[in-house]
């Protein structure tokens, strides 16, 4: 499983885009980039993975590095029920349900 | 369709005590993981079960077991339990496991006195 670096917090602007960067220096070619986040006091929701491509849903876009080493989520609008912890996480089992988290980031959406 | 369902919510053991905790997944979904969120170690994965046979386990004591049934829900034991042992317990449900989205429950706060 790929160690994931991410910053331990930080704040954005309600409205505007959060950026929210993952180191995965290690990550191997088969090995899909998840995120996940936990809004306080409830059970981690899925916001999306990818491979090597782009990726784009309803709730956010993934851009990876050409070289995967890193990636970044973005929330395009963030509101205050965005706050909460995300992980980034580097997935090697990708025949088990086995998530390996970090220690994430605080994102703070602030008014 | 229903989510995830943990029970119970909460619970307060004391220690040397024995605790069973179940989760229902949902409907369809075959694989069944558990993790420990604490403050100081943060999420921590315990076990994941996929059609009635464990198919990973993290690097816990064995004081820490689990078992699937042939309905896809999913039971967690921990005997002789320590103060250590105070945790959210999550599980999480997936159509197969491997790259699948987990589905997480609420989760049951469990206090060790």
């Amino acid at each position: 499983d790929a160690k994931t670096t991410q910053p331990t917090s930080m704040d954005c602007a309600e409205g505007r885009a959060a950026n929210l960067p993952c180191n995965h220096s290690t990550i191997s070619g088969n090995e899909y980039v998840y995120w996940y986040r936990q809004i306080h006091s409830q059970g981690p929701q899925y916001i999306i993975h990818g491979l090597k491509n782009n990726e784009t849903n309803e709730m956010a876009s993934l851009i990876i590095t050409e070289d995967r080493k890193s990636s970044t989520l973005i929330l395009p609008h963030a509101t205050l029920r965005d706050t909460a912890v995300y992980y980034c996480i580097g997935d090697g089992s990708s025949n088990t349900g086995k998530l390996i988290f970090g220690q994430g980031t605080t994102l703070q959406v602030k008014p | 369709k229903a989510g995830v369902t943990q029970t119970p919510r909460y619970l307060i053991k004391t220690r040397g005590q024995q605790v069973t905790l179940s989760c229902s997944p949902i409907s369809g979904h075959r694989s069944v993981s558990w993790y420990q969120q604490t403050p100081g170690q943060g999420l921590q994965f315990l076990f994941e079960y996929f059609s009635e046979t464990q198919r990973n386990k993290g690097n816990f004591p064995g004081r820490f077991s689990g078992r699937q049934f042939s309905n896809s829900r999913s039971e967690m034991n921990v005997s002789t339990l320590e103060l250590g042992d105070s945790a959210l317990y999550l599980c999480a449900s997936s159509l197969r496991g491997g790259i699948d989205e987990q589905f997480f429950g609420p989760g049951t706060r469990l206090t060790v006195l």
